[in-house]
């Protein structure tokens, strides 16, 4: 079983399109992460949220949103988007400051 | 400046050699986190650190929580290690990982 899952892996898309990216834990972890990966490799947070708090890094931009309908799943949603958004996304999680379990990556790349 | 500094940036080897990749930090942090990046993409956690040193394998990882300083060793390489290795640390009160910006690792047959 796949300890975090993310789809899809591939995703192109238009200038303006809203679209999301789904990610799912099943390892009963209590805080999960969006980060996002560059055309340089570099890693950086977006998001981190556990059942209590939303910590936002100050420079994401608003188009950018995370949903978690239940403590397994945190989603990220994406509005209106720019070229500049084409990037690879990374959802993992932990439990508390513990190991991070990475999922496999979503490769967004925005025509 | 990055608050995670990676050294070399990029490392060629010839298979059998002993690596060391070393990681330098500028702030206090609670637990460091080293990463294997293979070329599909995919990222594992290979070790995390608060103090000492840990060993998996062929893999050391030592951290000199004074010095704020980090090494990952890589004994007998070989050419699967061949990916990037990706150091990151939290922050006290924190979750999230901060990265270093990588180091790419060739293992040559």
């Amino acid at each position: 079983d796949t300890a975090v899952s993310q789809t899809p892996k591939y995703l192109v898309t238009q200038m303006g399109n809203d679209k999301s990216i789904k990610c799912e834990q099943n390892l009963g972890h209590d805080t999960m992460y969006w980060y996002k990966q560059d055309s340089k490799k570099f890693l950086k947070i977006m998001f981190s949220y556990n059942n209590k708090e939303l910590i936002i890094n100050e420079t994401v931009p608003n188009r950018f949103s995370p949903k978690s309908p239940d403590k397994a799943h945190l989603n990220l949603h994406i509005n209106s988007l720019e070229l500049g958004d084409s990037a690879v996304y990374f959802c993992a999680s932990s439990l508390r400051v513990s190991e991070a379990f990475f999922g496999q990556g979503t490769r967004l790349t925005v025509v | 400046k990055n608050e995670v500094e990676q050294s070399p940036q990029n490392l060629t080897a010839q298979e059998g050699e002993f690596i060391t990749i070393n990681c330098s930090y500028s702030v206090g942090i609670s637990a460091l986190h080293w990463l294997q990046q293979h070329p599909g993409g995919g990222i594992v956690s290979l070790f995390m650190l608060s103090s000492g040193k840990k060993k998996h394998g062929r893999l050391i990882a030592t951290i000199n929580i004074q010095e704020k300083h980090s090494s990952l060793h890589i004994t007998a390489s070989h050419p699967r290690d061949s990916a990037v290795y990706i150091c990151a640390v939290i922050l006290p009160g924190q979750g999230n990982l901060i990265f270093g910006k990588g180091t790419k690792l060739s293992v040559k047959p």
